[in-house]
């Protein structure tokens, strides 16, 4: 069965960076009908896509987030991570890593980790 | 950059309709799916591709799409169906995905 655990400080200093992993388990990142997602949800708001990246190393990113958000693959850990530089409060949120279903032109999460509040704050 | 445009909430009484919008100029050409996200709980996936249901997602729910409007229906709601939804979808490249602005359910 499919787990998506992730990890990662959940308090963060702001000005630095903010560093989450999502291992995956009951599955390989390496297969080709999957991207894998970040999505984030700051307290009592909706959700924000942040960014996807496919095992081969292909990238996508919210345009307002481009400038800082960095999202990786360690296919022989079977990981994938997110960096994201020069926090500030605004960015404290519920961090979920998450699993993108690509069909055809087409993308969705169909598979969700249980999601982890990261705090910005001094 | 795209957006997707829900309305911030719905109430119904139980067993009565309950149908949330979601509003995107890509719609046409891209799918819509919808998320379910109970308090404290990780969204769960209650359709995809315009009108599909995952398994294990009760046949109340149904979706459809029709121009630049996606809707989720859910016929004869029940109070265990309250929560946040959010529709998603990408913009018309396909690279950018967006999130709707979720709609809070009222079931009462």
């Amino acid at each position: 069965q499919l787990q998506l655990q992730e990890s990662g400080p959940g308090l963060v200093k702001p000005s630095a960076t903010l560093s989450r992993t999502c291992t995956v388990s009951g599955g390989s990142i390496s297969s080709s009908t999957y991207y894998w997602g970040w999505i984030r949800q700051p307290p009592g708001k909706g959700l924000e896509w942040i960014g996807s990246i496919y095992y081969s190393g292909s990238t996508y990113f919210n345009p307002s987030l481009k400038s800082r958000v960095t999202i990786s693959v360690d296919t022989s850990k079977n990981q994938f991570s997110l960096k994201l530089t020069s926090v500030t409060a605004a960015d404290t949120a519920v961090y979920y890593c998450a699993r993108e279903k690509y069909n055809n032109g087409h993308r969705y999460f169909d598979f969700w980790g249980q999601g982890t509040l990261v705090t910005v704050s001094s | 950059s795209y957006e997707l445009t829900q309305p911030p909430s719905v109430s119904v009484s139980p067993g009565q309709t309950a149908r949330i919008t979601c509003s995107g100029d890509a719609l046409p050409k891209k799918y819509a799916y919808w998320y379910q996200q109970k308090s404290g709980q990780a969204p769960v996936l209650v359709i995809y591709e315009d009108s599909k249901r995952p398994s294990g997602i009760p046949e109340r729910f149904s979706g459809s799409s029709s121009g630049t409007m996606a809707t989720l229906t859910i016929s004869g709601a029940q109070v265990e169906d309250e929560g946040d939804y959010y529709c998603y979808s990408t913009d018309s490249s396909g690279n950018q995905g967006v999130f709707g602005g979720g709609t809070k359910l009222t079931v009462l």
